[in-house]
């Protein structure tokens, strides 16, 4: 498929413990975002790759969270010792840098937290 | 900090009519504007955008409109669908970086 992928879909995890989440962009995109959506509330910004560059760490919420992207292509955001505030939708966006700015969605990781 | 609002949260329209769904915002460095269209356990999917230097973009049944001195958009669905039925989100960024989202509207398209 050509759009953006993220793993797994569903994420049950016990409070305290560590979460990988997984996200494929687009081919060629090299921007990459990461959003996340709580029940109830809007979509978050949490962090942006751009290329190279040192990412925008600006929209993670502590210090439990963190992101990386090996190769400019997949990128991985890990939550340290989860809370039940972190149950939320986690969404991977990318983009092609150039004229057209559109973020691309992939479907969300969904995590509950127990 | 909300920089982008839809105040209405949500819309009932009849099949065959227009929807009409506004956004304000209040960031005047945004420079691109997006609408995003949502069902249950999807992700977000991409409608229509515009950029800044322009204040309308028409593609098939959906239309948005930029007004840069109100700092207002909308977006135009004619005629509405059933399979319109979903929650649309107004996004803006400034220089290709994150998306400030609203808080998004539900659209209802009825019989």
């Amino acid at each position: 498929g050509a759009g953006v992928s993220q793993s797994p879909s569903n994420k049950v995890t016990e409070k305290g413990k560590d979460v990988e989440l997984r996200c494929d962009p687009i081919s060629g995109h090299t921007a990459l975002y990461w959003y996340r959506q709580s029940l109830g509330q809007g979509l978050e910004f949490l962090i942006y790759f751009q290329g190279n560059s040192a990412p925008d760490k600006s929209g993670l919420p502590s210090d439990r969270f963190s992101a990386e992207r090996t190769g400019g292509s997949v990128s991985t955001l890990t939550i340290q010792r989860t809370q039940q505030e972190d149950s939320a939708v986690y969404l991977c966006a990318s983009r092609f840098t150039g004229a057209v700015e559109t973020q691309y969605f992939g479907p969300g990781t969904r995590l509950l937290v127990l | 900090d909300q920089q982008v609002k839809q105040n209405s949260p949500s819309l009932s329209v009849q099949e065959g009519r227009i929807s009409i769904l506004n956004c304000d915002y209040t960031n005047s460095m945004f420079d691109y504007f997006l609408w995003y269209k949502k069902y249950p356990a999807e992700g977000p999917t991409f409608l229509i955008s515009i950029s800044s230097i322009k204040d309308k973009n028409e593609d098939g049944r959906f239309t948005v409109f930029l007004n840069k001195s109100a700092k207002h958009l909308s977006l135009h669905i004619v005629p509405s669908q059933p399979g319109d039925s979903a929650v649309y989100f107004c996004a803006a960024s400034a220089a290709g970086g994150k998306l400030q989202f609203g808080a998004g509207t539900q659209v209802v398209v009825t019989p």
